[in-house]
């Protein structure tokens, strides 16, 4: 079975600093990789996606993320962080069956001044 | 396109109380999905359906059930409302053709059950 995990549960950070959030799957078959942000109180926004080709991913708002089969990892970063990004990120994989996506615990990105 | 809509938003609900969450979508998107989301524990999926007629249990489907009579509508429905069922529900589609894969989330529905 599909799983996702993410090491850390919250990452403290000061603002312009850099980040990174990791996550890592299982899967002997291929995948396809997501990472989705929830701001306080709301649903759950796409950030990026892997697919196929390119194994860096550049998504919205200044992120990006590295897809390393090798190491089954698909950690997120952004170079400088703002107040804004203070928010819970959400790692997912999602397998050929029904397309249905299984997602990692979360990670709180807490930025600071 | 309104999206993926939700309603309602909050939900206060007393031990063996019924409901039913209900999901639209306008996007004509083929599979739709439920989940749950607790502290701590990323989304859990609830069901799910391939198209209008067919749905499958997911990871946590006890204590509810749901239906798919139209592309748009997929109702998620608790019978006897229990205080493990307090969380966060979050309906999702998805279109399989043209290269989407991408999953659209609604703004969700707080549950509390007493």
């Amino acid at each position: 079975a599909q799983s996702v995990t993410q090491l850390d549960s919250q990452v403290p950070v000061f603002e312009e600093a850099p980040v990174e959030l990791r996550c890592n799957y299982s899967s002997s078959v291929s995948v396809y990789l997501f990472w989705y942000v929830q701001y306080p109180n709301q649903g759950l926004q796409l950030l990026l996606k892997y697919l196929s080709g390119s194994t860096l991913v550049k998504g919205i708002n200044g992120f990006e993320a590295e897809f390393n089969k090798s190491q089954t990892s698909f950690h997120l970063r952004k170079p400088s962080v703002h107040i804004s990004d203070t928010a819970e990120y959400f790692c997912a994989a999602m397998t050929g069956t029904a397309s249905k996506l299984t997602f990692g615990t979360g990670t709180r990105l807490q930025v600071t001044l | 396109n309104a999206g993926v809509t939700q309603t309602p938003k909050f939900r206060i609900l007393k031990i063996g109380q019924s409901m039913t969450l209900q999901c639209t979508q306008d996007m004509n998107h083929n599979y739709m999905y439920w989940y749950r989301q607790d502290p701590g524990m990323g989304l859990k999926l609830i069901y799910y359906s391939v198209g209008a007629g067919i749905t499958d249990k997911g990871e946590v489907p006890n204590g509810y059930n749901v239906s798919r009579s139209t592309t748009e509508d997929f109702p998620l429905r608790l019978e006897l409302a229990a205080p493990s069922q307090t969380s966060v529900y979050f309906c999702a589609s998805i279109r399989t053709s043209g290269g989407m894969n991408e999953q659209f989330f609604g703004p969700g529905t707080r549950l509390t059950v007493l």
